[in-house]
This record gives structure tokens, C-alpha cells and sequence, in this order.
């Protein structure tokens, strides 16, 4: 079955940098469009980023845009997120997740915590 | 950037029907998505396009979608429904996914 790992979340200091993985199973990451989005503290969830299934297409919130890079190894059938000039603002638990057909986020990860902090 | 608003929070008492909103402009000529989030539990598809339900999930729970609004549905409410439900669009015009706030739903 479609399973999603999240890993390498951590707490760092500000202006730090991190990279997250989500390992992928059950299916071909390179066959779809996938996610990550975050959930601060309390808060909702927000977007982050998507990865084309191709690979050539990425889009990013606003909030990242410029720090954060979304890429794959498709060899390893994982996604990455890596995260550059880290901010308070960016502390979240992290989830990836797949994309259907239409859009919708049909599976999830259990998420990763990035805690920024001084 | 698209907006989308929902209600922080909406009460029912077991048994009863649940409805939970998501207003955005002309959201009704985008496919809406819903997601529940049960405490201290990842994000699980509930509703894709508008109001289709993946598998697993009851036919307890319908939606709809028009105008300036999406309906998320959930008839004969259990104490197991609680939890926080977000609605999500892709925003072509930002090519940014979109979400709700999320509402709160509390089982009396």
C-alpha cells in the first residue's frame, strides 16, 4: 500500500538551513505530482510546495519562495525539501503528500518537526 | 491570492447533520478537496473533486459545491467525526494550492 516517510526534522537556529526527506512506497513517485506542506503550532495547514511528476515543474508558497527547493531522486524513490535561511516562522511539523488525478492530496505522511529557535 | 473561509468552529450533537462551509469567490468552478485532521493525527483525504469519496470513507459524509460556496456534509454524526476539516482549491492563477482555515467540529 502507499506508504509516505517523513525524516530529518530538527531543531536549528535561525538563518540555519535543513533538508528534509519523504520516502516513498507502495507506488512511483516520479508517476505523480507530490507536496509538502506544513502545520505550525495550533495553526492550520499551509502549502509549501509541488513537484511535477515529470519533474520540471515547481511552484512555491510565497513564505518560501527562494529559501526552499523541492527536488526527487527518483533512484531512491524520495522527495526533498531543502530549507535555507530558516526563520521562526518556519517551524511546522511537515507532511508530503501525493497528488491524484484533479488534485487532491490523497495520501499523507505522518510529518516531521523543524523547530527554529534560538 | 484566492481566499478561502471557513467557520473556526461548529458543534453538533451525536446523530445529528454536520455542515461545514468553505466560502471563496466562484469557488463553485473549482474542484474542492477536503481534508480531515483528527488530533494529534496526520491530514486524511475525506472528499476530491467536490464530491467524490475515496475509498474508506462512508457515504455519511457528502459534499457539494456552487456559487461562492462548498459544503462538506456529514449526516448521523459520530463521536469519531471529530476533528478539524480543511477545504483545499488549486489557485490557477497563482498556481498555488489553497487552504481553509479549518473548522472545528465538536461532537456535543
Amino acid at each position: 500500500q502507499v506508504q509516505l516517510v517523513e525524516s530529518g526534522g530538527d531543531v536549528v537556529q535561525p538563518g540555519r538551513s535543513l533538508r528534509l526527506s519523504c520516502a516513498a512506497s507502495g507506488f512511483t513517485l516520479s508517476n505523480f505530482d507530490m507536496d509538502w506542506v506544513r502545520q505550525a503550532p495550533g495553526e492550520g495547514l499551509e502549502w509549501v510546495a509541488i513537484l511535477s511528476s515529470d519533474g520540471t515543474t515547481k511552484h512555491y508558497a510565497d513564505s518560501v519562495k527562494g529559501r526552499f527547493t523541492i527536488s526527487r531522486d527518483n533512484s531512491r524513490n524520495t522527495m526533498y525539501l531543502q530549507m535555507t535561511s530558516l526563520t521562526l516562522q518556519d517551524t511546522a511539523v511537515y507532511y508530503c503528500a501525493k497528488n491524484r488525478e484533479g488534485g487532491s492530496l490523497d495520501s499523507w505522511g505522518q510529518g516531521t518537526l523543524v523547530t527554529v529557535s534560538s | 491570492s484566492f481566499v478561502l473561509t471557513q467557520a473556526p468552529s461548529v458543534s453538533v450533537a451525536p446523530g445529528e447533520t454536520a455542515r461545514i462551509t468553505c466560502g471563496g469567490n466562484n469557488i463553485g468552478i473549482k474542484s474542492v478537496h477536503w481534508t480531515r485532521q483528527k488530533a494529534g493525527q496526520a491530514p486524511v483525504e475525506v472528499i476530491y473533486n467536490d464530491s467524490d469519496r475515496p475509498s474508506g470513507i462512508p457515504e455519511r459524509l457528502s459534499a457539494s459545491n456552487s456559487g461562492n460556496t462548498a459544503t462538506l456534509t456529514i449526516s448521523k454524526v459520530e463521536a469519531g467525526d471529530e476533528a478539524d476539516y480543511f477545504c483545499q482549491v488549486w489557485d490557477t492563477n497563482t498556481d498555488h494550492r489553497v487552504f481553509g482555515g479549518g473548522t472545528k467540529l465538536t461532537v456535543l
